[in-house]
């Protein structure tokens, strides 16, 4: 049974540029949260999808945004990246219908802006 | 102002030594968890607790919810090498969505 498996691992971008992660769900799972960790800190919530919507949102400028495929699967776009942007992008499943807290998290995406 | 304050950010142990870290805030939860992340990993679910006063023991690890419910305790006997990490507190907003202290990072020394 696969985990929760994100895209690339590492990658190193420039100011300005865009960039997209993925993530692929545990299986059974329909609810995909994206969270981003800044190096010291405790991740922070950045948007949740389910049914192929945003469901929730955190405090995140417009330049963050995603989707949701008919599959689960799930991109995080970061457009006009800023020095800022730079952190561990974490995504985390869960079943959409029962609201546990329990959430099942990949292993990362380490972006690096310079 | 962090929702969890956790405390401390940092401590480094020897191995076969106890430790106690916690999480605390002035809002009342209705749960709270606590994750470990080891590097270059994603956070894993060790515990959620309910209950205000609930204990729960993870083999070595002791978690505690406080009695009004507004802070919890992890304490770990004999630590071990394997239980470096950053140990995360979070609560749940609903649907899933989780609130994060800065953790705790724990080092132990062989």
């Amino acid at each position: 049974d696969a985990g929760v498996t994100q895209s690339p691992t590492h990658l190193i971008k420039t100011r300005g540029q865009q960039v997209t992660l993925r993530c692929s769900p545990k299986s059974g799972h329909d609810t995909v949260s994206w969270y981003q960790q800044a190096l010291g800190q405790g991740p922070q919530f950045i948007f949740q999808y389910y049914e192929e919507e945003e469901r929730q949102r955190g405090n995140f400028p417009d330049r963050f945004s995603g989707h949701q495929f008919p599959n689960y699967s799930s991109e995080l776009n970061v457009n006009a990246l800023l020095l800022g942007d730079s952190a561990l992008y974490l995504c985390a499943s869960s079943p959409g219908r029962v609201a546990t807290g329990e959430l099942f998290f990949g292993e990362g995406s380490r972006l690096t802006v310079l | 102002t962090q929702l969890l304050e956790q405390s401390p950010q940092f401590l480094s142990i020897q191995e076969g030594e106890n430790l106690t870290v916690y999480c605390n805030s002035s809002s009342v939860f209705s749960s709270l968890q606590w994750y470990r992340q080891e590097p270059g990993e994603g956070p894993v679910l060790l515990v959620t607790v309910v209950t205000g006063g609930e204990v729960k023991k993870l083999k070595r690890l002791t978690f505690q919810f406080g009695d009004a419910r507004k802070d919890s305790s992890l304490h770990i006997t004999a630590a071990q090498p394997g239980d470096t990490g950053l140990y995360l507190c979070a609560v749940s907003y609903g649907n899933n969505r989780l609130a994060f202290g800065k953790g705790n990072q724990v080092v132990v020394i062989p």
